[in-house]
């Protein structure tokens, strides 16, 4: 149980263009869900908060106008890259937290995005 | 903001050793400490965790220590074989809602056949 999918799981685009990466909780309803940013042989960066029905937290430092967050059910929440550069590769790992509490984070398998 | 400090940042060790990773945190109000195991490209996978009413968990050959006063947490693993292999990140969060994790910056371990 608590299987997390992300998709897609490998992008390259031109810079310039916009790119969406879902993450869906399969079997299990999440009222939030996270967003990391993870660069090579570096931690996890929490990007952003997103909950379910309402706008996402921001961590100091990230720019929500590049990076929209969508939380529009239970399962599913989506992170738009906007006008994507080449400095926006990197690895971007999403996480839910099943509604029960407490409860760990499950981790999707991530999305490795590189930019032309 | 909760701020997280892992060490070591490489550990080898020879097959059948002891491994210790050490975490300390900063904000006492944190109470939940998973720590996660990631292998190259692939997501992270929780291998345990550890709440702040409890002092020691273990789980056959991985333990977690924590030292609330201290504001330390540790992470063991016994008899250490080659698939142990991997990165481990310990985190804090704050809150028994589980909310946002505080990751460490990660311990890269070999385990030498």
């Amino acid at each position: 149980g608590a299987v997390v999918s992300q998709h897609p799981s490998w992008v390259i685009c031109k810079s310039g263009t916009s790119v969406k990466i879902e993450c869906r909780s399969l079997d299990f309803q999440a009222t939030t869900m996270f967003w990391y940013r993870q660069f090579p042989k570096q931690s996890l960066m929490l990007m952003a908060t997103s909950n379910e029905g309402s706008k996402a937290t921001y961590e100091q430092g990230v720019e929500k106008d590049k990076f929209l967050i969508n939380h529009a059910s239970l399962t599913l929440s989506t992170l738009t890259v906007t006008s994507a550069h080449p400095e926006d590769s990197s690895f971007y790992i999403c996480s839910a937290r099943p509604r029960q509490t407490p409860q760990p984070q499950h981790f999707g398998d991530g999305t490795r995005l590189s930019i032309l | 903001g909760e701020n997280v400090e892992q060490h070591p940042s490489t550990l080898s060790v020879q097959e059948g050793d002891s491994a210790v990773i050490k975490c300390t945190y900063s904000d006492s109000a944190s109470n939940y400490f998973p720590w996660y195991k990631q292998e190259l490209g692939k997501r992270p996978q929780l291998i345990i965790d550890i709440r702040s009413n409890v002092g020691e968990k273990k789980d056959q050959r991985i333990a977690v220590t924590l030292n609330k006063t201290a504001k330390h947490f540790s992470l063991h693993i016994t008899e250490t074989q080659p698939e142990d292999s991997a990165v481990f990140f310990c985190a804090a969060s704050i809150g028994n809602t589980g909310n946002q994790f505080y990751f460490g910056t990660g311990t890269s371990l070999t385990v030498i056949p």
